[in-house]
Formats: structure tokens, sequence, C-alpha cells
């Protein structure tokens, strides 16, 4: 299996427009995770996926995020309008189940910059 | 709520010294997974081990050892003989495995160790 796969790897985008950030996950994997990284707040999750249904949203930041998860094997998180702040890293994880002793697989991340 | 601390921010070693790691966590569960990621300069997060709360044996792997101790909330990581391949972000996290936080992994703010020819 490739792993889990981040489209795009980096973004630069005006601050108003829409972005969106895509994930596919290892194939059979029923957890799905987005995280953010920032120099201030380090690792947060935003929301995470079972079975494609979205079961804890309370990290998403605001209005301006969403998530879907349409299929087991796509996700995309959508920031619209952007915002300077929202400049992040953005991970995506995947995962057998929680605990799983696989871990946690992470993606290789997208670096958004908002300008 | 659940918590992990890191409290080594920056930690500066020559190569071939050994290293530890500090991770201190807190939860009222009593069900609960342990982590330990690697983050190096490339950016990608990369599993290293995974210890349940049932399981108090320590764990080696090659370098790598990890020391968990419930009765002090730790969980430990130490590199032997470091090289400079080893110079990356640290992360400890912890997940829990039942309630609404069911699956979520809450991170320490990383340890950031530069190992140094």
């Amino acid at each position: 299996d490739a792993g889990v796969i981040q489209s795009p790897r980096h973004e630069v985008t005006e601050m108003g427009q829409e972005v969106t950030l895509r994930c596919k996950p290892i194939s059979g994997h029923d957890y799905l995770f987005w995280y953010r990284q920032t120099m201030m707040r380090g690792l947060e999750l935003l929301i995470y996926f079972n079975n494609n249904v979205p079961i804890d949203d309370s990290g998403m930041p605001e209005d301006r995020f969403s998530a879907k998860m349409p299929n087991a094997s796509f996700s995309t998180l959508k920031i619209q309008p952007s915002e300077p702040r929202d400049s992040a890293v953005y991970f995506c994880a995947s995962s057998l189940a929680p605990g799983g002793a696989d871990g946690y697989t992470f993606g290789s991340g997208t670096r958004l910059t908002v300008v | 709520a659940q918590k992990v601390t890191q409290a080594q921010t920056e930690i500066s070693v020559v190569e071939k010294e050994d290293v530890t790691l500090d991770c201190v966590y807190e939860t009222r569960d009593t069900t609960y997974y342990l982590f330990w990621y690697k983050q190096p300069p490339s950016g990608e997060l990369v599993f290293l081990i995974r210890r349940n709360s049932f399981d108090e044996q320590n764990e080696i792997s090659g370098r790598y050892s990890w020391n968990f101790q419930k009765s002090t909330s730790s969980f430990n990581f130490t590199i032997t003989a470091s090289q400079v391949v080893d110079s990356a972000v640290y992360f400890c996290a912890l997940g829990l495995a039942g309630g609404t936080s069911y699956g979520k992994l809450t991170f320490g703010q990383g340890t950031i160790l530069t190992v140094h020819p």
C-alpha cells in the first residue's frame, strides 16, 4: 500500500479564496483524522470520521472549515474563505481502529500558506 | 481532559551520546494508549511505538527503548548511541479507548532533538 496520500503538498493562496485539501486513506482503515500543526498550537485534531461518518468535529475552528468523506477512499477538508491565520501544515491520518498495533498512519501533510 | 507534557523543548547532544526524552501524561481513563512519533526535517510523522495502559513492559527496538511507568504517568523514550539521523522533533501522544474521545490523539508539544557530529 502507498500509505496515506495527501494532495497538494504545498498550497499558496490569497486571503478570501477557497482551499480544498485532499486525502486518500489506507485501504481498509475505518478511521480518518484531520490534524493541523502550527508553531503556536502544535498538533491539534480538527475532525475525525469512522466508516465515513463524522464522529467529532469539535476541533474545527469555525464555520469556514468543513470536511467530508463521501466514500471510504477519499476525504476533503475545505476552508472558505481562507485567512492568513489558517496557514499551517494539515495532516491526514488513518487507522484500522483506534489504538491499533500499527498506530495511526499519517500522510506527508499539506503546507498551506494564505497571503 | 487529557494532557501530554514534554517538558524538554530542545535537547542537543553529540553523536554516540545516550539521550532520554521525557513524556508525562494525564488522564482519568483507565484504558488508554501511548504513542511516540518522529518528525524529521522532511516533515512527515513517523510512527515509532504504541503502548496500551495494561502493558507496562519496557520495550527495546535496536537503539530505541521505552520506559512506561503508570505510577508516575510517564512514558519516556531513550535513544542509545545517538546518530545525526536521529535529529528530529519527537512527539509523545495519548489516545483513549472509549467515551467521546475514542480514537483521538492528544499530542505533546514535541521535543526538538539535535545530534551533532
